[in-house]
């Protein structure tokens, strides 16, 4: 069981907006900065969001990222079939001196 | 454009030490970061493993740190990834990947992973 807990699944129309959740405690995402990955089947994590919110270059600025409190959102708008993937939050969690992620969420576009 | 690019067995018995290098291109590893593993078992998620210095300061998981070794060779620009006592629930495809981020004031942390190889499946099996 992760750390951080993320939606097993989320599903938009294309062209919709989507956001998926991912929750923690006082001691990760309300302490330190969250990123988000994107991995698209059978391919390697890719960097979508560093510090809470800021863009890699090259990350279209569909992709977004907030956080408030103990959870972090990541946002994509003009969804396409294309962004299909699995999506992983992570963080730093201070009490186990971890980096942690969640346990993904896949996105479907239906 | 920083590569990463992982080497080493793909197949290790039960109970012996996995054993992985990532060559780093177009970066020195000298120049600073730290640079970390990070592990994926068939359709599950993520794993950080631990993460090395370029001056050799390492910290690991502790759900695994009495079996990990973390370590780096500046002059070949590699770092490598020992697992010692491997069993089936090792298993995964195996990530290096250049770890960025650092301190950010007060208590804040800012961990995150920029550049990554391209995985190596390694399998636990007799």
């Amino acid at each position: 069981q992760s750390v951080l807990t993320q939606p097993p699944s989320v599903s938009a129309a294309p062209g919709q907006k989507v956001t998926m959740s991912c929750s923690g405690s006082s001691s990760n995402i309300g302490k330190n900065y969250v990123s988000w990955y994107q991995q698209l089947p059978g391919a390697v994590p890719k960097l979508l969001i560093y510090d809470n919110n800021k863009r890699p270059s090259g990350i279209p600025d569909r992709f977004s990222g907030s956080k408030s409190g103990t959870s972090a959102t990541l946002g994509i708008t003009g969804l396409q079939t294309g962004d299909e993937a699995d999506y992983y939050c992570g963080t730093w969690d201070s009490s186990l001196s971890v980096v942690v992620f969640g346990g993904g969420t896949k996105l479907t576009v239906l | 454009q920083v590569q990463l690019q992982e080497s080493g067995p793909g197949l290790v018995k039960p109970s012996e030490t996995l054993s992985l290098t990532c060559t780093v291109s177009s970066y020195s590893i000298s120049s600073g970061y730290y640079w970390g593993w990070i592990r994926q078992p068939p359709g599950k998620g993520l794993e950080w493993i631990g993460s090395i210095s370029h001056g050799g300061s390492t910290y690991y998981n502790p759900s695994l740190n009495s079996r990990v070794t973390i370590s780096v060779d500046t002059s070949k620009n590699q770092f490598s990834l020992k697992l010692g006592s491997v069993t089936a629930a090792d298993t995964a495809v195996y990530y290096c990947a250049r770890q960025a981020g650092g301190y950010c004031g007060g208590d804040c942390y800012a961990y995150y992973f920029d550049y990554w190889g391209q995985g190596t499946l390694v399998t636990v099996s007799s």
